[in-house]
């Protein structure tokens, strides 16, 4: 079965600084793999996806992701974080199972910007 | 619609009555999903509509809930009996028939309250 795992369910780093927000995935196939963003009082926003082409994704907002298949990770970095970027933010896995496709979603990290 | 639309965005209910949740998807969008969220836990994937089908209904937490599609278009989910821990927002979110991008669009939820 496939799963995700966020580490840290709170991140809290100062404006300019490296955003690091770590995903690993568990499938035994080649994963579709995203990053959502959720801001408050809102539904989740598509941030970036990787789909088995270019290993390095690059998304909206100046964020990126590095797919790397020998540590099963989908960690989601921006290198300089801004106010705006203070949100929730999901990792998530599409499984595939006859035809039928299910998203499965980390518990979440939720970013803190400090001034 | 432009986006993925859901009503109510707040609902207000006592323990013991039923309540539905409405989903209007994306425009061609033939694949729709339902999501539970809860303070600190993560999306909880509750069913999957492939048309007016239900191919993955395996995320339902007891027959107290239900879900129907009609018209390859607007989705409800339906709770009886609701219990306070039902209390979360329900995600809903639409995908396109080729699932080619894999993107998921999700509207705003419906904050469920029961007192």
């Amino acid at each position: 079965a496939q799963s995700v795992t966020q580490l840290g369910s709170h991140v809290s780093v100062s404006e300019g600084a490296l955003v690091l927000l770590r995903c690993n995935y568990s499938s035994s196939v080649p994963p579709y793999l995203f990053w959502y963003v959720q801001y408050p009082n809102q539904g989740l926003q598509l941030l970036l996806k990787y789909t088995s082409a270019a290993t390095l994704v690059k998304g909206i907002n100046g964020f990126e992701a590095e797919f790397k298949k020998s540590e099963t990770s989908f960690h989601l970095t921006k290198p300089s974080a801004h106010m705006s970027d203070a949100a929730e933010y999901f990792c998530a896995v599409r499984s595939s199972t006859s035809g039928t496709y299910k998203y499965i979603f980390g518990t979440g990290t939720r970013l803190k910007v400090l001034a | 619609g432009a986006g993925v639309s859901q009503s109510p965005s707040n609902k207000v209910t006592e323990k013991g009555k039923d309540v539905e949740l409405r989903c209007d998807p994306i425009s061609g969008h033939t694949a729709l999903y339902w999501y539970r969220q809860s303070l600190g836990q993560g999306l909880e994937f509750l069913i999957y509509f492939q048309g007016n089908s239900a191919p993955d209904k395996s995320g339902l937490p007891s027959d107290r809930f239900s879900a129907e599609r009609t018209g390859g278009s607007v989705s409800t989910l339906t709770i009886q009996r609701t219990q306070q821990e039902d209390s979360a927002v329900y995600l809903c979110a639409s995908c396109s028939a080729g699932l080619n991008t894999g993107e998921l669009f999700f509207g705003e939820g419906s904050r469920l309250t029961v007192l």
